[in-house]
């Protein structure tokens, strides 16, 4: 069945370094892949999301890279602050349930002072 | 827009009853789901539904079941509730264009069955 893995599963960072997080995917048909963050006891929100047609995208400091080819995304994060701490879901829509949406297991990242 | 609205926000369960979290969203998105989210842990699909009449399952399904009579509504039922069902539920919709847009979840619902 469709499968997210996502790595690592927490990450500690200083601020001002970049934080970059990974996950593969198992059906190669799949088009779309958002990434959201969730403080803690909150809600997970939308931070920004890339389709199967382009291969990067950025905004702001945040940024997506997608290969389709290997079947992986990842999240950059550049000048960290306290305030990126949390965690930190990828998911992705499968060709053939393009109405479900699968996420990873998540990151706790951690900016430190 | 309220967006996507739960009901409640927190309850405490016994062994074996039964409850119905509520979620209705103001956005006349087509696609709504249901995730749990235990402790620590990633989400994990329940039920979703494409449409008013349409509903699947999702990946964790056992022991939930779902309606959707409208639009905006899509309530998830616990039949006989258990300690495993203690989680954080979140309900989330999106508007289910041909690449699929943003998920909007709803605050969630922090259950507890003892």
């Amino acid at each position: 069945g469709e499968n997210v893995e996502q790595h690592p599963s927490t990450l500690s960072v200083q601020e001002g370094d970049s934080a970059v997080i990974k996950c593969t995917y198992s059906d190669s048909a799949s088009n779309y892949f958002p990434w959201y963050k969730q403080e803690l006891g909150k809600r997970p929100q939308l931070i920004i999301d890339i389709r199967s047609n382009v291969g990067e995208k950025k905004d702001q400091r945040i940024a997506v890279t997608l290969n389709k080819t290997a079947k992986h995304f990842s999240l950059h994060i550049t000048e960290t602050q306290p305030e990126d701490s949390a965690v930190y879901f990828c998911a992705a829509t499968f060709t053939g349930t393009a109405s479900k949406l699968t996420f990873g297991t998540g990151t706790r990242l951690q900016v430190t002072l | 827009n309220a967006g996507v609205t739960q009901t409640p926000k927190f309850r405490i369960l016994k062994i074996g009853q039964s409850m119905t979290l509520q979620c209705t969203q103001d956005m006349n998105h087509n696609y709504m789901y249901w995730y749990r989210q235990d402790p620590g842990m990633g989400l994990k699909l329940i039920y979703y539904s494409v449409g008013a009449g349409i509903t699947d399952k999702g990946e964790v399904p056992n022991g939930y079941n779902v309606s959707r009579s409208t639009t905006e509504d899509f309530p998830l039922r616990l039949e006989l509730a258990a300690p495993s069902q203690t989680s954080v539920y979140f309900c989330a919709s999106a508007t289910g264009q041909y690449f699929n847009t943003e998920a909007f979840f709803g605050q969630g619902t922090r259950l507890t069955v003892v």
